[in-house]
C-alpha cells in the first residue's frame, strides 16, 4: 500500500495564480484532512472531510477550497495565491474519528512570490 | 488556537540518555496522541492514550497523562541518534471527535 500520497511535492506560484493540491489514500479511510505547517506554528487545520461528498472548515480556511468527490481523494485549491500561503501543506487520513491515528502524506512545499 | 503546548521547545541530549517532553492542554479531552516528524517528512503516529488511562508504553516510549493537571509527558528511554526529530502532542476535545489540534512541537536532538 502507498498510504497517503500528495502531488506535487514542490511548487512555486506567483501572487494571484491558482493551483490544486491532490491527496490520495489507499486505506479506505473515511476522514481526510488538510493542514499547513509554518515555522514556530505547528500544524493548523485548513479543511477536513468526514466522508465522500462532505467538507468542513478547520482553523484557517480562508483562501482555500476543498472537494471530496471520491472517497480516496481530497483536493485543496488555492484560487488566488498570496505570499501568506507560502507554507508546507500536509494531507492526512484516519479510519474514523480522532480516536484513531492519523496517517500523513509527505507534504507539499509551496512558495508564493 | 493551539490546544496543546509542548515544553521544552528544544531539547539536546547525548545518545543513551533519556528524553522527556511535556504537553499541556486547555480543555477536557477524549484522548491525546503523540506524533514524530523527521526533518522534511510527514508526521508519524507514535502512541495514543485515552482520558481514562494514566500510563502507556510502546517499546522505548512511555506516555503519562494527568487529566487533573491537563498535562501529558512523553519519555524516550536510551535515546538514539535516529530519535532526532520534532515531537508533537495532539488532542481532540470532549464532545468533538472530528479533528485533532496539534501543539507547536518539541525539537529533539540526540547527539552521537
Amino acid at each position: 500500500n502507498a498510504g497517503v500520497t500528495q502531488t506535487p511535492k514542490f511548487r512555486v506560484l506567483k501572487t494571484g495564480q491558482s493551483m490544486t493540491l491532490l491527496c490520495a489514500q489507499d486505506m479506505n479511510h473515511e476522514y481526510m484532512y488538510w493542514y499547513r505547517q509554518d515555522p514556530g506554528m505547528g500544524l493548523r487545520l485548513i479543511h477536513y472531510s468526514v466522508g465522500e461528498g462532505t467538507t468542513a472548515k478547520g482553523e484557517v480556511p480562508d483562501g482555500y477550497n476543498v472537494s471530496r468527490l471520491k472517497k480516496q481523494n481530497f483536493l485543496l485549491g488555492l484560487e488566488s495565491a498570496a505570499p501568506s500561503q507560502t507554507s508546507v501543506y500536509f494531507c492526512a487520513s484516519s479510519q474514523r474519528e480522532v480516536s484513531y491515528e492519523q496517517y500523513f502524506g509527505p507534504g507539499t512545499r509551496l512558495t508564493v512570490t | 488556537s493551539q490546544q496543546g503546548e509542548e515544553d521544552p521547545q528544544a531539547l539536546s541530549i547525548q545518545e543513551g540518555e533519556n528524553a522527556t517532553m511535556n504537553c499541556s492542554y486547555k480543555t477536557s479531552i477524549n484522548n491525546l496522541q503523540w506524533y514524530r516528524q523527521n526533518s522534511g517528512r510527514g508526521l508519524v503516529h507514535l502512541i495514543l492514550i485515552r482520558s481514562n488511562e494514566r500510563e502507556k508504553h510502546s517499546g522505548r516510549l512511555r506516555v503519562t497523562l494527568d487529566t487533573s493537571k491537563k498535562s501529558s509527558s512523553l519519555l524516550i528511554t536510551a535515546s538514539r541518534a535516529a530519535d532526532t526529530a520534532s515531537y508533537f502532542c495532539a488532542t481532540d476535545a470532549q464532545g468533538g471527535s472530528e479533528k485533532l489540534v496539534f501543539g507547536k512541537g518539541t525539537k529533539l536532538t540526540v547527539n552521537p
